[in-house]
């Protein structure tokens, strides 16, 4: 599975959009990127995925540049309960369809 | 809520011991994946069964073992436990084995070992 990067922590201001950016210099054709979130020690959250195209649903945008190394999630009014861990994840078709979690952002939601 | 389910939700044992965690998966999915997260090694994938069978194996020790049932739900046995297999342990379900892109994965709440 292709390697993401990104930062580990950042904060963002309550009622305002958060920017999650990440890396994933080494995707492949058929590779999806992933996003999932950890409150605390809850059990993973999904997101949203995608490939090539932007995504958007009632959580959240997904921003893919258009030679897909790179990818933003974006939260569009963040509030509280969206501090988190959020990880970003590249993951390839494979019958074993795993998920390899790296260390993620770590989001505060400052008020 | 996930609709996926992990019990129990707390347990607590002694070096050496053997424990049982219990996963059902959503309903209609048939994949069950098994994770482990604990301080130092972050979540890290340990099995997959589909519809009975055994789909992928990732870092899971040789004194842990997995199994899914008729019922599609899963139980994790780990035995001989060590002081460092304490960790949060959670499961996760998907429709099929994998593929598309859209088989996502649903996490349940886990399950927090610790041993003692």
């Amino acid at each position: 599975d292709a390697k993401t990067t990104q930062p580990p922590s950042m904060d963002c201001a309550e009622g305002r959009a958060a920017n999650l950016p990440c890396n994933h210099s080494t995707i492949s054709g058929n590779e999806y990127v992933y996003w999932y979130r950890q409150i605390h020690s809850q059990g993973p959250q999904y997101i949203i995925h995608g490939l090539k195209n932007n995504e958007t649903n009632e959580m959240a945008s997904l921003i893919i540049t258009e030679d897909r190394k790179s990818s933003t999630l974006i939260l569009p009014h963040a509030t509280l309960r969206d501090t988190a861990v959020y990880y970003c994840i590249v993951r390839v078709e494979s019958a074993g369809n795993k998920l390899t979690f790296g260390g993620g952002t770590r989001v505060l939601v400052k008020p | 809520d996930s609709g996926v389910t992990q019990t129990p939700k707390h347990l607590i044992t002694a070096t050496g011991q053997r424990v049982t965690l219990r996963c059902s998966p959503r309903s209609g999915d048939l994949s069950v994946y098994w994770y482990q997260q604990s301080l130092d090694q972050g979540l890290q994938f340990l099995i997959q069964y589909y519809n009975g069978e055994e789909r992928a194996k990732g870092n899971i020790l040789e004194r842990f073992s997995a199994q899914q049932f008729p019922d599609l739900h899963s139980e994790l046995n780990l035995s001989s436990l060590e002081l460092g297999d304490s960790a949060l342990y959670f499961c996760a379900s998907s429709v099929a084995p994998g593929g598309k892109g859209k088989d996502t994965q649903y996490f349940g709440p886990g399950t927090r070992l610790t041993v003692l």
